[in-house]
């Protein structure tokens, strides 16, 4: 299958700062990428979508301003927690499309940590 | 009905035991259904894709039903190896056709 590579795995970061999370596809193009979160113990929910050339959309509920998302190139797609607090520590997860298909690859995740 | 629902178990079982999930949904125009493994702490990796009546791989078999808006996972032969969570993938209602939602998650944990 197709291969998403995400970095950093983990950070751990103090309160206020922000952090940068890197998706990228490795073996094929990416129009199309997508940003989860996932909690303990939840199911992963969608965050945003990242579109190549143009604006991310968001899901209700995620606010754009604090979550900064751009999608540089075919192959690569930023998330940026701005001012991050405790409340969003959290795994993110960006998968993409391979193609036209629905099947979804994923990153590893990067394992958000805020004191 | 939510969009995707599962039992989030935990499902303990023996080692060499048949287990099977089911998960329901609402969109009855989904054409195509995941199954998707999560060991702890990592990403999802795809299992099976379900695109018509059901599809089977070695052990796993995952079956549709249209008519009740189901899809379950059947493990054959249960192996130490299968404990994980089984994530139910389903396209959403709206926003575009590679948008999908997840289930919560069924958690299988196989026993020596």
């Amino acid at each position: 299958g197709a291969v998403v590579s995400q970095h950093p795995s983990w950070v751990i970061c103090k309160s206020g700062t922000s952090v940068k999370i890197e998706c990228r596809s490795l073996d094929f193009q990416a129009t199309t990428m997508f940003w989860y979160r996932q909690f303990p113990k939840q199911s992963l929910m969608l965050m945003a979508t990242s579109n190549e050339g143009s604006k991310a959309t968001y899901e209700q509920g995620v606010e754009k301003d604090k979550f900064l998302i751009n999608h540089a190139s075919l192959t690569l797609s930023t998330l940026t927690v701005t001012s991050a607090h405790p409340e969003d520590s959290s795994f993110y997860i960006c998968s993409a499309p391979e193609g036209r298909s629905d099947t979804q690859y994923f990153g590893p995740g990067t394992r958000l940590t805020v004191l | 009905r939510k969009e995707v629902e599962q039992d989030p178990g935990p499902f303990n079982v023996p080692e060499g035991a048949t287990v099977a999930f089911n998960c329901t949904y609402s969109n009855s125009a989904s054409q195509s259904f995941f199954w998707y493994r999560q060991d702890c702490r990592k990403e999802p990796k795809l299992l099976m894709s379900v695109y018509s009546s059901g599809n089977e791989d070695g052990r796993f078999t995952a079956q549709l039903n249209r008519a009740s808006q189901y899809i379950s996972l059947l493990i054959r032969d249960s192996k130490l190896s299968d404990s994980a969570t089984y994530l139910c993938v389903v396209p959403r209602s709206s926003g575009g056709y590679q948008k999908v939602t997840f289930g919560i998650g069924t958690k299988l944990q196989v026993i020596p």
